[in-house]
């Protein structure tokens, strides 16, 4: 069974900090990992989107790498502005087993960017 | 291009009673998922449509069914509902299956009292 885990569960940095949230899943038979990001109360909002094939994509001040093997993703935003607070969250596609075509969510970090 | 919606936004019902969710994807989306989100359990998967089929099931009782169909718009049901099944229930679509990114919907919260 597929499980992820993400780590910080919250973080609070003060703006213009460069910052790494860490995203990992125990299986690595996966179609896809995606980035989100929820505001209080709302839906996802999809941030980033790496096949499995794929290292890294890049979004504005958004990166985020996939390393496939070792089960890891990180996602690395910069400058950060008081408007990136929100829950950041990670989901894993499986491609087997009882994951199969299924989104799995990590618990998700808690950012909190002030000013 | 419109994005998902879902309907309606906020719900109130009493134990033991049925709900009817709906979703409308993006145009050209025919794929469905639908996903439950709780403070507890996090967000969990519940089962994907595609073309009016079910393709994916989660690990959730009977009492959750979906259908989906053919312009692509699906709909949850939820019988007998109990206290804790209190939750935001998030409806998502993509173009396809498997690789393809999912654009989520803004959900609709439903309390049980």
């Amino acid at each position: 069974k597929q499980e992820v885990t993400q780590i910080p569960a919250a973080l609070s940095v003060p703006e213009g900090e460069n910052l790494v949230l860490n995203c990992s899943f125990t299986d690595s038979a996966i179609y896809n990992l995606q980035w989100f990001r929820q505001d209080p109360g709302k839906g996802l909002t999809s941030l980033l989107l790496i096949q499995s094939s794929q290292r890294e994509q890049t979004s504005g001040r958004l990166n985020a790498s996939l390393d496939k093997s070792s089960g890891r993703s990180t996602l690395y935003i910069a400058a950060s502005q008081p408007g990136d607070s929100a829950t950041y969250l990670c989901a894993v596609k499986g491609a087997g087993g009882t994951s199969y075509g299924k989104l799995t969510f990590g618990q998700g970090t808690i950012l909190t960017v002030h000013p | 291009k419109a994005g998902v919606t879902q309907t309606p936004r906020y719900l109130i019902k009493t134990r033991g009673q049925q709900v009817t969710l709906s979703c409308s994807p993006i145009s050209g989306h025919r794929s469905v998922s639908w996903y439950q989100q709780t403070p507890g359990q996090g967000l969990q998967f519940l089962f994907e449509y595609f073309s009016e089929t079910q393709r994916n099931k989660g690990n959730f009782p009977g009492r959750f069914s979906g259908r989906q169909f053919s312009n692509s718009r699906s709909e949850m049901n939820v019988s007998t509902l109990e206290l804790g099944d209190s939750a935001l229930y998030l409806c998502a679509s993509s173009v396809g299956l498997r690789e393809h990114e999912q654009y989520f919907g803004p959900g609709t919260r439903l309390t049980v009292t």
